[in-house]
Formats: structure tokens, sequence, C-alpha cells
């Protein structure tokens, strides 16, 4: 079964500070991949995926992955943290299947912390 | 904009009672899901749906079970809350069909089980 890593539960930078948040997956054949954010009291809303294609990909808000195949891994970057980027972030996986429901599977989160 | 919207953002219910969440979204999306998430441990699978009157258990549907008579939407029943279902509810909409879609989620509902 599909699943993913996120590696830290929390993550703390400084505003301006680069952001890297840890994604891992574990699959043979490449998975779709993507990364959700929380806001406080907030459902998830989708900040980018990759599905095919260019494996960097640009999301809102400034933030972008890139899909590495050799690592199994899809981490995401911002160059610049700013103080509203303070959120839960999530990163996905679903089998990449042509046929049949295709499933989400979340990692179990990361917190990311922007300080002044 | 797509909506999803869950009707009780905040619930206090006592061991035993029976719980009803509700979720409609507005934007004629095939596929629903509940979600419970928990610190720790992300946002895992409770149930989904295809379709109209079709379900599917997804990774914890103990305890649990759905409801989908109108497409627009569903819902998850607790039949006799117990203390270790205290969670936060996430439902979550997307088209059916082709590589998966954005899932659209609601703002949550916070049970707690005295």
């Amino acid at each position: 079964a599909q699943s993913v890593t996120q590696l830290g539960s929390h993550v703390s930078v400084s505003e301006g500070a680069l952001v890297l948040l840890r994604c891992n997956y574990s699959s043979s054949v490449p998975p779709y991949l993507f990364w959700y954010v929380q806001y406080p009291n907030q459902g998830l809303q989708l900040l980018l995926k990759y599905t095919t294609g260019a494996t960097l990909v640009k999301g809102i808000n400034g933030f972008e992955a890139e899909f590495k195949k050799s690592e199994t891994s899809f981490h995401l970057t911002k160059p610049s943290a700013h103080m509203s980027d303070a959120a839960e972030y999530f990163c996905a996986v679903s089998d990449r299947v042509n046929t049949g429901f295709q499933k989400l599977v979340f990692g179990t989160g990361t917190r990311l912390l922007v300080s002044p | 904009d797509v909506k999803v919207t869950q009707s009780s953002r905040y619930l206090v219910k006592r061991t035993g009672e029976k719980v009803f969440l509700e979720c409609v979204q507005d934007m004629d999306h095939e596929n629903m899901f509940w979600y419970r998430q928990d610190p720790g441990l992300g946002l895992r699978l409770i149930y989904f749906s295809y379709d109209v009157k079709m379900k599917e258990k997804g990774d914890i549907p103990e305890g649990y079970s759905v409801s989908r008579e109108k497409k627009e939407r569903f819902s998850l029943i607790l039949e006799s809350a117990s203390t270790n279902q205290t969670s936060m509810y996430l439902c979550a909409s997307r088209l059916g069909t082709g590589i998966p879609g954005e899932l659209f989620f609601g703002e949550g509902s916070r049970l707690t089980v005295l």
C-alpha cells in the first residue's frame, strides 16, 4: 500500500528564511503527489500537485516542490518565509492507475512556525 | 468557488449518544469523503462515496456509518459515540474521473465525547 513520510512534526524558521518541508513516498511506480496546507481553524486547501511532466511544480503563495524519482521525494520549499505561512502542511500520495478509484493517503503533517 | 459546508463546527456529546455530522457540497462532485484528523496521525480515511447511494469503507470505518441519498450531501453517523471518537472530522469532495483532482475540504467539525 502507498505510504508517505513527513520528516519533522514541527519546523521553525525566521521570517525571510528558506522553508524546507520534507516528504518521502514509498512506491516503485511514481505516484501522483500533492501538498495541502491547513491554516488554523480551517480545512485543507491544495498548494500544488505533481501528476506528469516537469518535475519542478509551482504552487500558490510562492511555494514549489520538486519530484525526485531517485530519492522518492517531493520536498516543499519557499525561498523566503512570511508570517502568514504559519500553518500545518500535509503531503499526500495517490496511486498512478488508469481505472478505478484513486484514494489519497496523507502524511502525518508538519507544523511550520515562523518567528519575526 | 467550490464550497463544502459542514453543519456543525463544534459538538459536545455524551458516551452512547447517536451523532450525525452533515456535509454539503455545491459543485456537483461525484466523490465525497470523511476523514478524521488527530495530532501526530494526520488524516485518516473513514468512508468515501463514489456517487449517490455508493459507499466504501476507508481505513478506519469501525464505529461509523455513512449515508449518501443525494449527490450533494454526505452524512457521517456515529451510532453510539465513544470517548475515543473525540476528534476533528473533515469532509471533502472532488470530481470523480481522470487524474486525481483537487480535494475540496470543509472547515471541519470538532467533536468532543464526554
